[in-house]
């Protein structure tokens, strides 16, 4: 079956301009998760949600950043007025359910390039 | 200092080697630990999870927890070409909602 698909897989923008990043979940799945990685700082944790609902927004580095689901689905990252350390690979994953036991999978990624 | 730390590499060991990859943590609310293999330009993807104290053996890959010491392992008998990828530990408290992953290791596996 279908994966976690991410798009756009590159983008190029301008500092100061806003962006938006898209993830698919796997159909079924009721956990979304958001994740970035980058050269010095690895893979950090972002935001989770469980339906449509985000319980924890301590993750998102700052108030640039915004997330949303709509319909326990697709899944939307808007980073405002970029910076250049916002250049990174921005990575989504999903669960079939919510907690520990259940496996993340993740998508390919969308590599985000500030200039 | 990170809450988990993991050698970077680059390890290159020749084909049929034992790979031994490790982590070390300092959060003793980390109790469920996975290992992720993340080829060049895709997303990570789940080897191994495991909950307790111990060793767990799948195929070629055993998977080792000492939370006395906070220390994990992943080792790889046989090692194959197509083994080479970053290889990263994660973990998670009971909640389980976010992972906390070591930075990675990449390992390459030269036929």
């Amino acid at each position: 079956g279908a994966g976690v698909s991410q798009s756009p897989s590159n983008k190029v923008t301008e500092k100061g301009k806003d962006v938006e990043l898209r993830c698919d979940p796997i159909s079924g799945h009721t956990a979304l998760y958001w994740y970035r990685q980058s050269l010095g700082q690895g893979l950090e944790f972002l935001i989770y949600f469980q339906g449509n609902s985000a319980p924890d927004k301590s993750g998102l580095p700052s108030d640039r950043f915004s997330a949303e689901r709509t319909g326990g689905s697709v899944s939307t990252l808007t980073i405002q007025r970029t910076q250049q350390e916002d250049s990174a690979v921005y990575l989504c994953a999903s669960s079939l359910g919510q907690g520990a036991l259940e496996t993340q999978y993740f998508g390919p990624g969308t590599r985000l390039l500030v200039l | 200092q990170k809450e988990v730390e993991q050698d970077p590499g680059p390890l290159s060991v020749p084909e049929g080697a034992i790979v031994s990859l490790n982590c070390t943590y300092s959060n003793s609310a980390f109790q469920y630990f996975m290992w992720y293999r993340q080829y060049s330009r895709k997303g990570p993807e789940l080897l191994m999870y495991t909950y307790s104290s111990g060793n767990k053996e799948d195929g070629r890959f055993t998977a080792q927890v000492d939370k006395s010491s906070k220390y994990i392992s992943l080792f790889i008998r046989d090692s194959q070409p197509s083994d080479s990828a970053t290889y990263l530990c994660a973990m998670s408290d009971m909640a389980g909602n976010m992972l906390t992953f070591g930075g990675g290791t990449r390992l390459m596996v030269k036929p």
